[in-house]
């Protein structure tokens, strides 16, 4: 059973727009989350972060939304340029989980021209 | 500029040979992961470790696989015997546990295939 979820496996958007990747968790008890990009042939490497005492968490073009009552959090990317081209992964730890990570499926990001 | 590194990059192995993946983790990192990458289950955990010592590997199938770590600046991940079903990129990643918070740097990754 999936703690973290992505249900959407891909999405495309056009340069200039708002992209926004959502992720879902059935854990309360988490209460640390983040979100990675991971390009072809590479690591995942680390975009953003938030704490469960906070709603919101901004750096540069990237906002990270969690929303507690849903279980759930989003992640904004404004203006979408084509190098966002990605997938991105949910993380999320805490909750029993003894400090390691738990990670959606991904979502892969197109942003067209 | 620091960094997660792993060999080898690419392997390809028959069924029923032994394939073993090193990772050096980050000078001064606590914590070692490592982590498969399917199409089908996204970024799976196998096993990590704290401290050098092994916290959780239940996601690793115990009969082929098994990870150490036999000093701070090396972590193993040895499958034997291997099977196509293991063809996978592995992610060693490594990390600081910070109060409650963890971001986790990834290696490159071992590109696995087993025919």
């Amino acid at each position: 059973d999936q703690q973290v979820k992505q249900n959407s496996p891909s999405l495309s958007v056009q340069e200039g727009r708002i992209s926004i990747l959502n992720c879902d968790y059935t854990n309360s008890m988490f209460d640390y989350f983040l979100w990675y990009k991971k390009y072809p042939a590479e690591g995942p490497t680390f975009l953003i972060s938030i704490s469960s005492i906070k709603d919101k968490n901004e750096d540069g073009r990237f906002t990270v939304f969690l929303n507690k009552s849903a279980k759930h959090l989003s992640l904004h990317i404004v203006p979408s340029q084509p190098g966002d081209s990605a997938v991105y992964f949910c993380a999320a730890s805490g909750g029993g989980s003894q400090g390691n990570l738990i990670f959606g499926k991904g979502t892969k990001l197109s942003v067209k021209p | 500029d620091a960094r997660v590194t792993q060999t080898p990059r690419h392997k390809v192995t028959e069924m029923g040979q032994e394939v073993t993946m090193r990772c050096q983790p980050i000078l001064g990192h606590n914590t070692v992961f490592w982590y498969r990458q399917t199409m089908m289950q996204g970024l799976e955990l196998l096993a990590y470790f704290r401290n050098r010592a092994p916290l959780d590997d239940s996601g690793m199938p115990k009969d082929r696989f098994s990870a150490e770590m036999p000093d701070a600046t090396l972590a193993t991940l040895k499958i034997q015997p291997s099977e196509p079903r293991d063809s996978a990129v592995y992610f060693c990643a490594s990390g600081l546990v910070i109060g409650r918070g963890l971001a986790l740097q990834f290696g490159p990754g071992t590109r696995l295939t087993v025919l």
